[in-house]
């Protein structure tokens, strides 16, 4: 079974250019969050989805972020514009969205560097 | 407030017993989690306990949970050199599926 996919893995941009990522969660998997890592630090919540439906955004910084999930499968991540401090890693996860626990399994991620 | 403290850094030699702590702050916590993170990967669940539960046993994994103190403790058999990665300890959030990490504690197996 394939697992969290997402891309791009690596990208660099100038600060105040745009970037967006993407996320294909594990086939059957409801539930679908992504999450922020910055250097030395554990992953923090962004947003999370049930279906196509945001529930969780309260730490999404939406004045320069912002997420979709159209069809309660694939997911992007955008930021626009881009901020130096937005250098770190974003990570998706996703899980079947009933039982407990409700194990979350992670994406590689991709690791953004903002110049 | 949300605050889940781990020790960052830990090395011991290949064969030893490996001891990774954390402590966390919501007692209405029903789950705490370990997860491992390897380089440039992203983190694999390696275990879990309820929170009505003192200790789990998985293979070469203890975990023991000290509710009172709100401690956790992961510790890990005859530690290997592929072991080699950063741990870290999470709890749900008042329950509900909001997994809040503490900052990793890098382990590094020498022989």
């Amino acid at each position: 079974e394939a697992g969290v996919v997402q891309s791009p893995r690596y990208k660099i941009i100038e600060k105040k250019q745009p970037v967006a990522f993407w996320c294909n969660p594990i086939s059957g998997h409801n539930t679908l969050y992504w999450y922020r890592q910055n250097l030395g630090q554990g992953p923090e919540l962004l947003i999370r989805y049930e279906n196509e439906e945001a529930v969780d955004d309260s730490q999404l910084p939406k004045d320069r972020f912002s997420a979709e999930r159209l069809k309660g499968v694939d997911s992007t991540l955008k930021i626009q514009p881009a901020e130096l401090g937005d250098s770190a890693v974003y990570l998706c996860a996703s899980s079947m969205g009933q039982g407990a626990p409700e194990t979350q399994y992670f994406g590689p991620g991709t690791r953004l560097l903002v110049l | 407030g949300e605050d889940v403290e781990q020790s960052l850094f830990l090395s011991v030699r290949e064969g030893d017993s490996s001891v990774i702590n954390c402590t966390y702050t919501d007692s209405s916590s029903t789950y705490l989690y370990w997860y491992k993170q390897e380089p440039g990967a992203g983190l694999q669940l390696l275990t879990y306990i309820f929170s009505n539960m003192d200790m789990k046993q998985d293979q070469r994994l203890t975990v023991l949970l000290n509710k009172k103190d709100k401690h956790l403790s992961l510790r890990i058999a005859d530690t290997q050199t592929g072991d080699s990665a950063i741990y870290f300890c999470a709890e749900n959030m008042g329950g509900y599926n909001k997994l809040i990490f503490g900052a990793g504690t890098r382990l590094a197996v020498h022989p």
